[in-house]
């Protein structure tokens, strides 16, 4: 069973429009995770972080985490064409520590 | 503050050699974690230096090898390459405070094993 698990897509998702990005983890004791965009070509950028159950908003993204339910997501709203990306969801599976599992990232496509 | 930086950015090596890549973090970050990309494999670790000392090691041979200075540049090394090894190489440093656990990439060194 992979540690991370996401839905590889491709997501294709009208301008304006809500895209949900969606992840499973394994290691029920993580507790720190992240959501990476990452541009063809480019290296992966951090778009958000999520410590505790809830969600969190930041601008037009918003990331929910559920450790009961072993869950994290990733909501972007009035979605652009510049949203069009790969997105990685980590998890950091080291206590007082780094070490990041991805999952195989979600190809995101915005149609204008 | 400038980013992390990574020398070089293109490399090209024949199998059997050994190549050094090189990382700089964000000016204060003490934690630097190297990762490795292929499109097969995606983004897997390989190990994480903070303060000089190695504090996690992912699940690659004895051929992978890295190091941390007292700046907190560090340096990743792959023995006797194979054509597998080809990849984009990503380091990304974190400040290593328990309280963020946030980690912020460099461009990449793009590594390809002829």
């Amino acid at each position: 069973q992979k540690e991370v698990e996401q839905n590889s897509g491709p997501l294709s998702v009208p301008e304006g429009a809500i895209a949900s990005l969606n992840c499973t983890y394994s290691d029920r004791g993580s507790q720190s995770f992240f959501w990476y965009r990452q541009y063809s070509g480019k290296s992966p950028e951090l778009i958000m972080s999520i410590y505790s159950n809830g969600d969190k908003e930041d601008g037009r993204f918003t990331a929910q985490l559920n450790k009961a339910s072993q869950y994290v997501s990733l909501l972007i709203r009035d979605s652009q064409p510049s949203d069009s990306a790969t997105y990685l969801c980590a998890v950091n599976v080291s206590w007082g520590a780094q070490k990041l599992v991805f999952g195989q990232g979600t190809r995101l496509t915005i149609n204008p | 503050k400038a980013g992390v930086t990574q020398t070089p950015r293109y490399l090209i090596k024949t199998r059997g050699q050994q190549v050094t890549l090189s990382c700089s973090p964000i000016s204060g970050h003490r934690s630097v974690s190297w990762y490795q990309q292929t499109p097969g494999q995606g983004l897997q670790f390989l190990f994480e230096y903070f303060s000089e000392t190695q504090r996690n090691k992912g699940n690659f041979p004895g051929r992978f090898s890295g190091r941390q200075f007292s700046n907190s540049r560090s340096e990743m090394n792959v023995s006797t390459l194979e054509l597998g090894d080809s990849a984009l190489y990503l380091c990304a440093s974190s400040s290593g405070d328990i309280s963020s656990y946030e980690q912020y990439f460099g461009p990449g060194t793009r590594l390809t094993v002829t």
